[in-house]
């Protein structure tokens, strides 16, 4: 049962346009989310996070909405850049962020075009 | 660079057998966590430590086991291994036991089972 939906594996974007990365989730008990990025050979690394209370949150050329009714957050990348191109993951966690509790989706791979 | 370090970055076993799986967290850092990334599939919590104490476990199979030492490294023992557990095996730390899921990956732990 996946509980969190990355339904879009892979993403291709021109240089200096919009990227959208789209997430899904099912328990509505999830009140923290979270997107991380993975380089090959690398682990993931945290990008930015949004707690239930928000619709939105902002950092530099990263936004993630929230959208509760739908169940569904996006990451928006403006302007997308070459070292973008990785593989993003959305996370999201209930009871307050706990870490430990982090449900992962499957990833979608941005590719960044010049 | 996380600070997360992980040992071996590539074991080849047969079906089985045994592995230990060693990790170091970023200095400072009490949590440690295990996650499995199989093909295609998103990273599945196995089980967290806090300060040598298990905190929390997830869909650790019996076969699995984890502990934390007094230095704070840890280490994922897979025995009687399954082609099925060739995966990508991920360490990640952070400060405090819950935290707001801002967790620090190492490179990973690539297990293939033959």
């Amino acid at each position: 049962d996946q509980q969190v939906k990355q339904n879009s594996p892979s993403l291709s974007v021109q240089e200096g346009r919009i990227s959208i990365l789209n997430c899904d989730y099912t328990n509505s008990m999830f009140d923290y989310f979270l997107w991380y990025k993975k380089y090959p050979a690398e682990g993931p690394t945290f990008l930015i996070s949004i707690s239930s209370i928000k619709d939105k949150n902002e950092d530099g050329r990263f936004t993630v909405f929230l959208n509760k009714s739908a169940k569904h957050l996006s990451l928006h990348i403006v302007p997308s850049q070459p070292g973008d191109s990785a593989v993003y993951f959305c996370a999201a966690s209930a009871g307050g962020g706990t870490a430990s509790k982090l449900t992962f989706g499957t990833g979608t791979r941005l590719q960044v075009t010049l | 660079d996380s600070g997360v370090t992980q040992t071996p970055k590539h074991l080849i076993t047969a079906t089985g057998q045994r592995v230990t799986l060693r990790c170091s967290p970023r200095s400072g850092d009490l949590s440690v966590y295990w996650y499995q990334q199989s093909l295609d599939q998103g990273l599945q919590f196995l089980i967290q430590y806090y300060n040598g104490e298990e905190r929390a476990k997830g869909n650790i199979l019996e076969r699995f086991s984890a502990q934390q030492f007094p230095d704070l490294h840890s280490e994922l023992n897979l025995s009687s291994l399954e082609l099925g557990d060739s995966a990508l095996y991920f360490c990640a730390s952070s400060v405090e036991p819950g935290g707001t899921g801002e967790l620090f990956f190492g490179e990973g732990s690539r297990l293939t089972v033959l």
